[in-house]
């Protein structure tokens, strides 16, 4: 199932510096991923995703990695800034289930 | 792009009444929208999934007659909270899947005093 309801680990990182949030997943059949960006007080918004047949997709400041090996995926933001701080999810797709990843809080330290 | 609008942002209600939440999509349509609940720092919690045209299915442990999912139309989707209690004060959010991803209302506050 989900892991859901559970306490959120955080990641403190200078301004400037750069992040990176891991994310395990839990189905060696998904093949579509996606990381979410949540501020406080707001829904969820997307921020970038990558599919199986990928091990690296680049945007705007963000880069996610996939490693189907382990099973894990994680979100790189260079030069972190005070805007990225927020709760991160990742989403794994299989077949017609999305599940979601249980989050990290990201804080940026002045 | 897809956009889910979600209505009111935030709500304060008297033990024993009812709100309800209203989750729309705006320029696409939506057979399908989730509903979740978010506890303060901690992970999105799936409660159920509203169907078009059909009863929603719940998630184990929520209970539908507390949570009533209404889903009219294939753009709105609403939640009310029956019988509200200060344990039911959390953040609610709802979602729509679009293509392979989910796009997310911007959530209500619920505060029950």
């Amino acid at each position: 199932g989900e892991s859901v309801g559970l306490h959120l680990p955080t990641l403190s990182v200078q301004e400037g510096d750069n992040s990176i949030i891991n994310c395990a997943y839990s189905n060696s059949a998904s093949d579509y991923f996606i990381w979410y960006k949540q501020e406080s007080g707001k829904g969820p918004q997307f921020i970038i995703d990558i599919r199986s047949n990928m091990d690296k997709r680049q945007g705007q400041r963000v880069t996610v990695l996939l490693n189907k090996t382990v099973k894990h995926l994680s979100l790189q933001i260079a030069a972190t800034q005070p805007g990225d701080s927020a709760v991160y999810f990742c989403a794994e797709n299989y077949g017609q289930n999305f599940v979601f990843g249980p989050g990290t809080r990201l804080s940026v330290l002045p | 792009g897809a956009v889910v609008s979600q209505h009111p942002s935030r709500v304060i209600c008297k033990s024993g009444t009812s709100v309800k939440i209203e989750c729309r999509s705006l320029d696409f349509q939506a057979t399908t929208m989730f509903w979740y609940r978010q506890f303060p720092k901690k992970s999105l919690m799936l409660m159920a999934t509203s169907n078009e045209g059909s009863k929603a299915t719940y998630e184990q442990g929520v209970e539908k007659d507390k949570f009533l999912i209404n889903h009219a139309s294939l753009t709105l989707s609403t939640l009310t909270v029956t019988s509200a209690h200060p344990e039911d004060s959390s953040f609610y959010i709802c979602s729509a899947l679009i293509g392979r991803g989910y796009t997310f209302g911007s959530g209500t506050r619920l505060t029950v005093v």
